[in-house]
């Protein structure tokens, strides 16, 4: 049974730091890894999409890595905002992309002015 | 393009009660759609997969008896909390499947007192 586990699980930075989230899942065979955002609340604001057969996806500051083998993908914020204070998900889909999401726990972050 | 609604966005109702929840596909067309619960500072879990004119899978823990789905068409999935209980109390969100990529509701938050 596929696992996600993400560290840290909460993180509290000063605004302009670059940062990285991590994931981690326990069965390399996936079909996607996809990371979200939530906000208190709300529902999922979906930021990047990676294929398996993909190693990285960019879009604005955001930068999402992944080492499939390893199981492995990471999230890198640049020049971060207090507007990205939030909760980042990620989640894996499996079973040759008919499954549904397993999800991380989620890192909370706050940016701090 | 490929927005979900959910209706309604919160419910309260009372234990023992029934509330239906609806999922909907916009703008575009869904054979299968997911169903996932959050509880309060959890991750989201999978309840169950949706299939068009097909019995809805379900997630071991899940039972099928309390969460009836049915997909009736290829842009409207339902969930029924059927005698639902305080500790049925969750955040419900929907997600719709378009070329292997899941969409997502905005939520339902349910609270049954």
């Amino acid at each position: 049974k596929q696992e996600v586990t993400q560290i840290p699980a909460a993180l509290s930075v000063p605004e302009g730091e670059n940062l990285v989230l991590n994931c981690s899942f326990t069965d390399s065979a996936i079909y996607n890894l996809q990371w979200f955002r939530q906000d208190p609340g709300k529902g999922l604001t979906s930021l990047l999409l990676i294929q398996s057969s993909q190693r990285e996806q960019t879009s604005g500051r955001l930068n999402a890595s992944l080492d499939k083998s390893s199981g492995r993908s990471t999230l890198y914020i640049a020049a971060s905002q207090p507007g990205d204070s939030a909760t980042y998900l990620c989640a894996v889909r499996s079973g040759g992309g008919a499954d549904g999401l397993t999800f991380g726990k989620g890192t909370h972050l706050i940016i701090q002015p | 393009g490929a927005v979900v609604s959910q209706h309604p966005s919160w419910v309260i109702c009372k234990s023992g009660t029934s509330v239906k929840i609806e999922c909907r596909s916009l703008d575009f067309q869904a054979t299968t759609m997911f169903w996932y619960r959050q509880f309060p500072k959890q991750s989201l879990m999978l309840m169950a997969t949706s299939n068009e004119g097909s019995k809805a899978t379900y997630e071991q823990g899940v039972e099928k008896d309390k969460f009836l789905i049915n997909h009736a068409s290829l842009t409207l999935s339902t969930l029924t909390v059927t005698s639902a209980h305080p500790e049925d109390s969750s955040f419900y969100i929907c997600s719709a499947d378009a070329s292997y990529e899941q969409y997502f509701g905005p939520g339902t938050r349910l609270t049954v007192t």
